[in-house]
């Protein structure tokens, strides 16, 4: 059964003190692996897709990587902007169904 | 690019009644959409997919006959709760897929809180 797991659960950092959150999965064949960012009361909002070990990705303050096992989405100098859950999710390759989502990490950044 | 809306953002109905939630693609073209189903503090979970001019498949425990979909155009699916009770209170939450079967990213909407007296 293909699974996702998220750590920490809850994450709360200074403004402008680094860390990662983890994304562990497994599954049969990986056709994909999904960060989405989500605010409190919204959709989530789609960040980076990553499709094969060794890929980095980068879009301002964030950075995704992937290994066969699981991914990190590293926060460099966060700000109290950057405060959301982040949901990881995967596609797995030969199965009909969709993305399977992990239960997030809440990320708080304080001024 | 990639903009998925829905509506209403927010719906208030006495338990029995029938509440619709519509989801458009803005600015694409979506052959698939998803629904979804978020209790506070958790994360999505799948109820359905949606493809166009064709049933749709439900994941496991979910009831067809209570969440009623149809995805009429490539541009609109609707979600509608029949015989709504307080349990199906929750955050619905919709996807389209831009692209085809070999694309997998998903667009979300922005989401419909439903509240069932």
């Amino acid at each position: 059964e293909d699974q996702v797991t998220q750590s920490p659960e809850a994450l709360r950092l200074q403004e402008g003190e680094s860390s990662s959150l983890n994304c562990s999965y497994t599954v049969s064949g990986l056709r994909g692996l999904f960060w989405y960012r989500q605010d409190p009361g919204k959709g989530p909002e789609f960040l980076f897709t990553l499709y094969s070990a060794g890929e980095e990705k980068e879009k301002e303050r964030l950075k995704a990587t992937l290994t066969k096992k699981e991914s990190f989405l590293h926060i460099t100098a966060p700000k109290p902007e950057d405060s959301a859950t982040y949901l990881c999710a995967v596609h797995p390759s030969g199965s009909a169904r969709q993305l399977t989502f992990g239960s997030g990490t809440q990320l708080t950044v304080l001024p | 690019g990639a903009v998925v809306s829905q509506h209403p953002s927010w719906v208030i109905c006495k338990s029995g009644t029938s509440v619709k939630i519509e989801c458009r693609s803005l600015d694409f073209q979506a052959t698939t959409m998803f629904w979804y189903r978020q209790f506070p503090k958790q994360s999505l979970m799948l109820m359905a997919t949606s493809n166009e001019g064709s049933k749709a498949t439900y994941e496991q425990g979910v009831e067809k006959d209570k969440f009623l979909i149809n995805h009429a155009s490539l541009t609109l699916s609707t979600l509608t709760v029949t015989s709504a009770h307080p349990e199906d209170s929750s955050f619905y939450i919709c996807s389209a897929r831009v692209g085809g079967p070999s694309y997998n990213e998903q667009f979300f909407g922005p989401g419909t809180r439903l509240t069932v007296l």
